[in-house]
Order: structure tokens, then C-alpha cells, then sequence
């Protein structure tokens, strides 16, 4: 099976650009999560989706960021105007509850944003 | 609050050693926890998990980790280091009786095999 795929993975961009990261989860999950990986901050939850809702949007750092899923087979993470500080490898991840779900996640490679 | 602690920033092992690398966590109620590892410039992999039952677990690569309870306690061990083992570890809970499926990771430790 095709893993989590995510693309770009890489992007360079300038501050003020639009940037749209995209997100394959794994067919069949209900779950998707998009992380943000940075080395002063780690790992951090922006957004999750259950069956393509979104569920807790409470890690979205601002305004200028927002994501989508428009059915169960893609999602995408928007930066609008993007700015310096955004740069990031940005991780998307797939889970299912089918036969109860504990948590383990799927991981995409990750897309690395760097804002000039 | 609810998170989880990874006190060495960097584990340093020769090959053929044992390895720990050590994770303590703060939860409301039972706790699953999990370990993942992330290889340079790869997304994390699921190494582990503890859900209930024995308290020590078998993962892949021959990896291991115990839960404590009294101790709130999850150590990564392996037997053996390799120099492949070479990574970035993360522990991670999510609390028994959340809905929310999110999971805490902590801030991740290095671990350097040294041929």
C-alpha cells in the first residue's frame, strides 16, 4: 500500500507568497492530522479531521493559516500571506479507528518550507 | 496539564551496547503510549505502543520499552545498539479516555551509535 503521500517536498518561497501544502492520507483512514516540525518548537499539532471535518483547529498559529479537506482522499494546508517564521518541514499523518483506534499514526515524508 | 518529558536532548551509545532512552509522562487516567523514530529528512515511524497488558513491550528493530506506573515511566531500550539505530526518537501519550485521538509527543531525543 501507498503510504501518506505529501508535495511538495520542497518549497522556497518569498514572504507575502500564497503556499499550498498537499496531503494523500492513506486510503481508508478517518483520521488526519497535519503537524508543523521545528527545532525550537518540535513537533506541533496545527489541525485534525475526522471524516473529513475538522475537529480541533486550536495549534493553527494565525489567521493566514488554513486547511481543507475536501473529501477523504486529500487535504491541503494554506499559508496566506506566508512570512519568515513559517518556515518549517510542515508533516501530514493518517490514522483509522477501524478495529479501535490507540493512536499510531502514519507519517508523510513532509514537505520543507523555507520563506525568504 | 497533560504532557510528556524526554530529559536527554541526546543519547550517546557505542555499537554492540545497550541503549535507554528515557520518557516520563503526566496524564489524567491510563495512558496509551508510543514511540516513533524519525530518520533525516524522513517522516516518524511508529516503533511501539503500550495500550494495556504486560508492561514491557516488543516493537520493530528490536526495540523495546517498559511502562511504569508508579514511576509514569516509558524507556526505550534495545539490547544491542546498531549504528543504523542512528536517529530521532520520540515518546508520545494519548490519555485513555480522551476522544480527541490527538497525541502529546515530547520534544524528541538524538540518539548516536558510535561504531
Amino acid at each position: 500500500d501507498a503510504g501518506v503521500i505529501q508535495s511538495p517536498r520542497h518549497e522556497v518561497t518569498e514572504m507575502g507568497q500564497e503556499v499550498t501544502l498537499r496531503c494523500k492520507p492513506i486510503s481508508g483512514h478517518d483520521y488526519l492530522f497535519w503537524y508543523r516540525q521545528t527545532m525550537m518548537r518540535g513537533l506541533e499539532l496545527l489541525i485534525y479531521f475526522n471524516n473529513n471535518v475538522p475537529i480541533d483547529d486550536s495549534g493553527m498559529p494565525e489567521d493566514r493559516f488554513s486547511a481543507k479537506m475536501p473529501n477523504a482522499s486529500f487535504s491541503t494546508l494554506k499559508i496566506q500571506p506566508s512570512e519568515p517564521r513559517d518556515s518549517a518541514v510542515y508533516f501530514c499523518a493518517s490514522s483509522s479507528t477501524s478495529g479501535g483506534f490507540a493512536g499510531e499514526l502514519f507519517f508523510g515524508e513532509g514537505s520543507r518550507l523555507t520563506v525568504l | 496539564a497533560q504532557s510528556v518529558a524526554q530529559p536527554e536532548d541526546q543519547v550517546n551509545v557505542a555499537e554492540g551496547n545497550p541503549l535507554t532512552v528515557k520518557c516520563t509522562y503526566s496524564v489524567s487516567g491510563n495512558p496509551y503510549l508510543f514511540w516513533y523514530v524519525q530518520y533525516p529528512n524522513r517522516g516518524l515511524q511508529f516503533l511501539l505502543k503500550y495500550i494495556t497488558g504486560d508492561n514491557l513491550v516488543k516493537g520493530s528493530y528490536g526495540f523495546e520499552a517498559e511502562f511504569n506506573k508508579s514511576q509514569t515511566s516509558f524507556h526505550l531500550k534495545k539490547p544491542s545498539a546498531l549504528v543504523s539505530d542512528s536517529a530521532l526518537y520520540f515518546c508520545a501519550v494519548r490519555p485513555f479516555m480522551d476522544s480527541s485521538y490527538k497525541l502529546i509527543f515530547g520534544s524528541g531525543t538524538r540518539l548516536l551509535v558510535r561504531p
